[in-house]
């Protein structure tokens, strides 16, 4: 199984780009790279998702050098409302794959500021 | 828009109780999963289920049972609650290839 390591907390200021990284040493070939934000209070919702190189939606971009052993989540310009934990999960399978893999790790608790 | 609602947002029991928490998602996913999540542990999977009647343990399946009677409908069941299954779970449903649609969780406190 493929296990994931995040910053366990990050700080950023309103206006920045933040950039979450997870290593994901034992990535099997199949493993999609997804990730997740958690607010207070509520389940965690879909960010994105990718495979390899570089994906990008209305909310973030995730990129996925060739080696695939790990994975950075970009937010342009946080706001306030981007306080949040963010979490890399590594083993949906392209295939559907076990579904046992889907297992998260810790997160990343990320603080913006004013 | 996928809607996963958790019967309770709040519960509280006494230890050795049978404890039922109920499931339910509305768009006909395949598979569904039961999580917990702890302070500094991040959400570790309890059990998951790909079909009716079907279910895998996950990683800490301890303490925990699972039933899966109906497509929407997954139940997880504590059959002797203690005070270490205090905790928040969530449970997530999903098609298969695609993400996890989680509800909003319940908080459960065993007395």
């Amino acid at each position: 199984l493929a296990k994931t390591t995040q910053p366990i907390s990050m700080d950023s200021y309103e206006g920045q780009e933040v950039n979450i990284t997870c290593s994901h040493n034992n990535i099997a070939t199949n493993d999609y790279i997804t990730w997740y934000q958690q607010f207070p209070s509520q389940g965690p919702r879909f960010i994105i998702q990718g495979y390899k190189t570089k994906v990008t939606n209305e909310v973030a971009s995730l990129f996925i050098p060739a080696d695939r052993k790990s994975s950075t989540l970009s937010l342009p310009r946080v706001s306030l409302s981007d306080t949040a934990v963010y979490y890399c999960l590594v083993g949906d399978g392209i295939y559907g794959g076990s579904q046992g893999n889907l297992i998260f790790g810790k997160g990343t608790k990320l603080s913006v500021k004013p | 828009d996928v809607k996963v609602t958790q019967s309770s947002r709040y519960l509280v029991k006494r230890t050795g109780e049978k404890v039922f928490l109920e499931c339910v998602q509305d768009m006909d996913h395949e598979n569904m999963f039961w999580y917990r999540q702890d302070p500094g542990l991040g959400l570790r999977l309890i059990y998951f289920s790909y079909d009716v009647k079907m279910k895998e343990k996950g990683d800490i399946p301890e303490g925990y049972s699972v039933s899966r009677e109906k497509k929407e409908r997954f139940s997880l069941i504590l059959e002797s609650a203690s005070t270490n299954q205090t905790s928040m779970y969530l449970c997530a449903s999903r098609q298969t290839n695609s993400p996890l649609h989680f509800g909003n969780g319940t908080r459960l406190t065993v007395t």
